[in-house]
Order: structure tokens, then C-alpha cells, then sequence
């Protein structure tokens, strides 16, 4: 059964580098799915950020673009996000998340919240 | 990008209740629609994709409806697991919006 576990500092410093990891277990990140990330901001609803397919391919949020980053491992089943020049508005449960090719999300990993001070 | 607006943001219900939830896209997205289910510290949870076809292992008092602009989730007879929060999700067009999410609670 593939499972997915965010990691990842949960506080950052104001106008640091938000950084995370996503392990996917009982399987393969090398799969024809999209690898997502997407938050939840405090009294707001859920927000895509951006995606990643197993050949280091992205898409992002255009409102996000020009901080984020996703990235790739193949070798440990791994993908990652970072966020550059945070602040307050970033503060947020983050989850990564699996996507099939028409993108919509059948997997999801249980969140974890973080928060910039 | 496209919009997507549930109503109503909470729905106080009971036990046995048949409960719907609305959501609208601001242009078509055909039936390119799925429904999630959250619940607080989990995963949260396919529901339905393309407007109506089931998630396997999700319940059948779970149905989706509708096509273009505006699409229903209905829970045919709510059972107490299914006090959580739903979210809609269109992906039509990128890039990939939610609704801003339906909370069910107990009535």
C-alpha cells in the first residue's frame, strides 16, 4: 500500500527558505502520476503550489512561482519543495500528494503544519 | 484561473440526514471535477472524480452530480464518519483550483 509522509522543519524564520520533503513508501515514485504539493492556510481553503513528474518536469502556481521549487529523487522515492523569502502568509499545513494524468489527487499524505515566525 | 465556490461553508446535520453540498465553477469544466473529504490530522480522502464516478473503497451513500458550471456532492443517509470537511476540485485547466471547502457538523 503506497503512503506518503511529509518531513520537514516545522518553524522558519521570517524571509528564510521554507524546506520539505515527501517520502513515498510501498512503491515507486517513478510512476506515470504527477507528485504535488498543496497547503492550507489558516481560515482558507486548500491551495495547489506546484508539481513534479519522475523526469524532474514542473508546473507551479503562477502566484508562487517566482519562490518555489520542486525537485525530484528517483533514487530514494523522494520529492521536495521549497519555498524562498517567507513570510507570516506562508505559515500553513503543507501536503504532498499524488496525482494521476488528468490531475486530480488520489493520494495524500496526512499534512504537516508549518509555521513562519 | 477558474474559481470554484462551495455553499454552503458549513451544514449542520444529523445522523440519516441526506446532505448536499454545491459547488461552482466560474467558467466550464465540463465534468472535469473531483470531491475530497478532510478530516482533521489525516489524509485527506478521494471521494469522486470526473463529476460522478466513485473512488474505489469509498461508501455508495457518496454520489456526484452535475456538469459544466455547477456540481453537487450528496451523502444519501450521513453517517457519523462522515463529519469532516469537503472540498471540490477542478481540473479542467491549469492550474488546478479547490473550492474553499464545506464543513459538515454534527446538528
Amino acid at each position: 500500500q503506497v503512503q506518503l509522509q511529509e518531513s520537514g522543519p516545522g518553524l522558519v524564520k521570517a524571509s528564510g527558505t521554507l524546506s520539505l520533503t515527501c517520502t513515498v513508501s510501498g512503491g515507486s515514485i517513478s510512476t506515470s502520476n504527477w507528485w504535488s504539493w498543496v497547503r492550507q492556510s489558516p481560515g482558507k481553503g486548500l491551495e495547489w503550489i506546484g508539481e513534479v513528474y519522475q523526469s524532474g518536469s514542473t508546473y507551479y502556481n503562477p502566484s508562487l512561482e517566482s519562490r518555489v521549487s520542486i525537485s525530484v529523487d528517483t533514487s530514494d522515492d523522494q520529492f521536495s519543495l521549497k519555498i524562498d523569502s517567507v513570510t507570516a502568509a506562508d505559515t500553513a499545513v503543507y501536503y504532498c500528494a499524488r496525482a494521476t494524468i488528468q490531475r486530480y489527487f488520489d493520494l495524500w499524505g496526512r499534512g504537516t503544519l508549518v509555521t513562519v515566525s | 484561473d477558474i474559481q470554484m465556490t462551495q455553499s454552503p461553508s458549513t451544514l449542520s446535520a444529523s445522523l440519516g440526514d441526506r446532505v448536499t453540498i454545491t459547488c461552482r465553477a466560474s467558467q466550464s469544466i465540463s465534468s472535469w471535477l473531483a470531491w475530497y473529504q478532510r478530516k482533521p490530522g489525516k489524509a485527506p480522502n478521494l471521494l469522486i472524480y470526473k463529476s460522478s464516478t466513485l473512488q474505489s473503497g469509498v461508501p455508495s451513500r457518496f454520489s456526484g452530480s452535475g456538469s459544466g458550471t455547477e456540481f453537487t456532492l450528496t451523502i444519501s443517509s450521513l453517517q457519523p464518519d462522515d463529519f469532516a470537511t469537503y472540498y471540490c476540485q477542478q481540473y479542467k485547466t491549469f492550474f488546478w483550483t479547490f473550492g474553499q471547502g464545506t464543513k459538515v457538523e454534527i446538528k
